[in-house]
Formats: structure tokens, sequence, C-alpha cells
């Protein structure tokens, strides 16, 4: 068990340009969510998958924000001419099926991205 | 929208103190949990506490449920430097969206040598 992991780590953009994330959850988990992390404030639901399909997206996800996660294994959140308001910290969790409240997530490192 | 208030925000002590941080919520959760997260990290689970009332002891740290699952305490004993970092709450919904979980904003612990 490696963990959740996230790549990159950092990324820095310009304003407008498209960015995409990577996420390598623990292969034992068919669940899969992003969050996204903003200064001062705790994590924030984006997006939820079960095996391969999206079972949730949050109204903070605009149509500039795309996720997917084929064949139910790792997962990419791509971003549309990115904007400043886009910087934050994005997490990716899995967990095992069941009630999550129960099991609880693990989290990656993060990727923080920041768009000037 | 279910909230969750965490109290306090921001707590520096010293080493060897004891110190005990809140969650709050108007909601009922089917579950709470506990996280600490270092600076660049993702948040590490540190408890679940399922059961109104329910109280859990990770070594120095105990967890409380409130009896309504509405809120819930962290109470660190003897606080040592390396408790330094941010506490989070997050609460799983009930029903189809369990896999849900709903954040506080944190409490930020500093423990001074």
């Amino acid at each position: 068990d490696t963990g959740v992991s996230q790549d990159p780590r950092h990324k820095i953009t310009k304003r407008g340009q498209n960015v995409t994330f990577r996420c390598d959850p623990i292969s034992e988990h068919n669940r899969l969510y992003w969050y996204r992390q903003t200064l001062g404030q705790g994590p924030e639901f984006l997006t939820y998958f079960q095996n391969e399909a999206q079972l949730e997206k949050s109204r903070l996800l605009s149509n500039r924000f795309s996720a997917e996660r084929p064949k139910g294994s790792f997962s990419t959140l791509e971003i549309q001419r990115t904007e400043q308001g886009d910087s934050a910290m994005y997490l990716c969790a899995s967990s095992r099926m069941g009630v999550s409240g129960n099991y609880g997530y693990t989290f990656g490192s993060g990727t923080r991205l920041t768009v000037v | 929208t279910q909230l969750l208030e965490q109290s306090p925000q921001f707590l520096s002590i010293q080493e060897g103190e004891n110190l005990t941080v809140y969650c709050n919520s108007s909601s009922v959760f089917s579950s709470l949990q506990w996280y600490r997260q270092e600076p660049g990290e993702g948040p590490v689970l540190l408890v679940t506490v399922v059961t109104g009332g329910e109280v859990k002891k990770l070594k120095r740290l105990t967890f409380q449920f409130g009896d309504a699952r509405k809120d819930s305490s962290l109470h660190i004993t003897a606080a040592q430097t390396g408790d330094t970092g941010l506490y989070l709450c997050a609460g799983a919904n009930s029903g189809g969206s369990n896999y849900k979980l709903t954040f506080g904003k944190g409490t930020l612990l500093t423990v001074n040598p």
C-alpha cells in the first residue's frame, strides 16, 4: 500500500492556460474524490467517482473543470482556461466501499496550483 | 447546506499544556472524523466516531462525539511540539450521499517548545 499519489505537487501556470492533474488512489479503494482547499479554509468537495462512474459533481465545478477516471483506476482533473481564482490546493482522496464516514479517506499530498 | 464550525480558529500553547478544540453544527451527521494536516500536505485521518456519546482515545488524544451527533471535541493532554498542525473535523452526510464529507475550517495549533 503506497498511499494516494498526486502529480504534480506544484504547478504554476499563466491565466488562460489549461492544466491537468493526476491522482493514483490506493488500488483496493473503488471510491475516489477530488476536493479543493484554499488558504484558511477546509477542503471543499468537487467530485466523486465510484469505480469509473462520476456520481456527483459539485456546483463549485464550472464547465471549465472536467474529471475522469478511466477503467476505475487513476483519475485526472483538468481545468481549462485557468483563472486566478482557481489558485488552490487540489486534493485527491480514496476510500473503501461502504459508509465513507466509517472508514475515512486517505488523502494524497495534493497539487498546489498557482495561476499568475 | 451542512456547516461545521470549529473553535478556536487559532491556538498557541506551550509544550506540556492541555487543550481542547471544538467542532459544532446544527446538523446531524452519520459519523464524524478528525484529520490533522501539516503545511503543504494532505489531511491525515486521526479517528472516526460513529455513535452518539462515543469516546475514543488515541494515546494523548481523546475524541468525543456529542449525544445528538451534532458536535465533537478533541482533547490533547500534555501537548508536544509534534502535535503542531491544522486540525480538521469532517462530517459524513446521512443517507445516500454518505460518501461525501463536509469539513470545518480547522483549528491551527502551534505548540511551542
